[in-house]
């Protein structure tokens, strides 16, 4: 069974431009999560979907981040304008179902802003 | 206040021995809990999950969980240097939120 992909690995921005991450869940899983993860700090919920639905976006600075999973299955993560401290790793999970099932990780994009 | 708390160590066994991961936790009605090893630059690997009072084994790690206490535990039997890495705890929390919740993570250092 193929895990989680995400796309880019790496990303190299300066300050005020745009990025777009992109994540592909595994086949089956209804629900998918982003989470930002600072160095030295466990991974924080930004946003979770089930399907094409949000399902909890309360953390997500939704002043320059948006998500969206069209179709409910591949999901993408914008940051615009991107500022220095969104410098981290952005994982893409996937659960079968909700919140109680677990949740298996992609690989990560991490970011970095100068 | 954190919800999840972990201490970030580094925590450093040698070989064989028993490592020791603990976690505390805020929200009283949270229900299920996690342990996820998260080696250096990789994304994060759940190992164990548990959800009623007890213990859980699987292979070489033990999951104990004591609500009472809001408390967490993993074992470690027979440590190896592959186990070097950072564990992280994670739970969800009771109520309408239902958040997955990561504690800092713990690093664990198996010295051969």
């Amino acid at each position: 069974e193929a895990g989680v992909a995400q796309s880019p690995r790496y990303k190299i921005i300066e300050k005020r431009q745009s990025v777009a991450f992109w994540c592909n869940p595994i086949s089956g899983h209804a629900t998918l999560y982003w989470y930002q993860q600072i160095l030295g700090q466990g991974p924080k919920l930004l946003i979770q979907f089930q399907n094409n639905g949000v399902v909890d976006d309360s953390q997500l600075p939704k002043d320059r981040f948006s998500a969206e999973r069209l179709k409910g299955v591949d999901s993408t993560l914008k940051i615009q304008p991107a500022k220095l401290e969104d410098s981290a790793v952005y994982l893409c999970a996937s659960s079968l179902v909700a919140w109680n099932n677990e949740q298996f990780f992609g690989p990560g994009t991490r970011l970095t802003v100068l | 206040q954190k919800e999840v708390e972990q201490n970030s160590g580094p925590l450093s066994v040698p070989e064989g021995a028993i490592a020791s991961l603990n976690c505390t936790y805020s929200d009283r009605g949270s229900q299920s809990f996690f342990w996820y090893r998260q080696y250096s630059g990789k994304s994060p690997e759940l190992i164990m999950s548990i959800y009623s009072n007890g213990d859980k084994e699987d292979g070489r790690f033990t999951a104990q969980l004591n609500k009472a206490s809001q408390y967490v535990s993993l074992l470690i039997r027979d440590s190896q240097p592959s186990d070097s890495a950072t564990y992280l705890c994670a739970v969800i929390n009771g109520g309408s939120a239902r958040q997955l919740t990561f504690g800092s993570g713990t690093q664990l250092t198996v010295l051969p």
